[in-house]
């Protein structure tokens, strides 16, 4: 099955900082999905981006299916955008598999 | 968006009890329902498909007769975790999709943490 794998694992940044999420899979897509997973467990819907680049306020994302990457931009982070971001592509069965997830915090 | 209600949020039940948890899209009908279980600072893992009408399609690995799904109408299906033991408490997910190709994007529930003790 598709792998993909997300990076940094972990990431900490001061408030105002920007940051790019990276999310790589190992084969085509027809599907991939941004989340925000708040603490208290809630998935968000950032983005459905299979290929192109999209934004919506301070974030962006672009997505490389010929590459098998997508990239999440954060611009001037807020401590609300703290969380766990998953990236989840889906093939041609319509399943979604998720990401390793990125654990972001932003401090004041 | 649409949105995705499920119910509980939390529930507490001791080992050897069933548990059925309520997955609803509110503004939407779905075609397919999705049921996820994540367990700690771990990601998310699909545990079946869910379509209206016809019997659900579960990951290998998951024992479908301890995780019964019902997917009764376009806009509710139920997870029953029978005879519950420590080891299946974790945090279930359910996301609904309303189409395929462009229609495709999943939109998730809030999650129900159970914990058997």
């Amino acid at each position: 099955g598709i792998q993909v794998e997300q990076s940094p694992p972990d990431l900490i940044l001061q408030e105002g900082a920007n940051s790019t999420l990276r999310c790589n899979f190992s084969d085509s897509v027809n599907n991939l999905q941004w989340f925000h997973q708040n603490p208290w467990g809630q998935l968000i819907n950032l983005f459905y981006i299979p290929s192109g680049t999209k934004q919506n306020g301070r974030l962006s994302a672009t997505t490389v299916a010929t590459e098998r990457y997508s990239l999440l931009y954060i611009s001037s982070s807020q401590t609300t955008d703290s969380g766990v971001y998953f990236c989840a592509v889906g093939d041609n069965t319509d399943k979604l598999i998720f990401g390793t997830g990125t654990r972001l915090q932003v401090f004041p | 968006g649409a949105v995705v209600s499920q119910h509980p949020s939390r529930v507490i039940c001791k080992s050897g009890t069933s548990v059925k948890i309520e997955c609803r899209s509110l503004d939407f009908q779905a075609t397919t329902m999705f049921w996820y279980r994540q367990f700690p600072k771990q990601s998310l893992m699909l545990m079946a498909t869910s379509n209206e009408g016809s019997k659900a399609t579960y990951e290998q690995g998951v024992e479908k007769d301890k995780f019964l799904i019902n997917h009764a109408s376009l806009t509710l299906s139920t997870l029953t975790v029978t005879s519950a033991h420590p080891e299946d408490s974790s945090f279930y997910i359910c996301s609904a999709r309303f189409g395929r190709g462009l229609l495709n994007e999943q939109f998730f529930g809030p999650g129900t943490r159970l914990t058997v003790l």
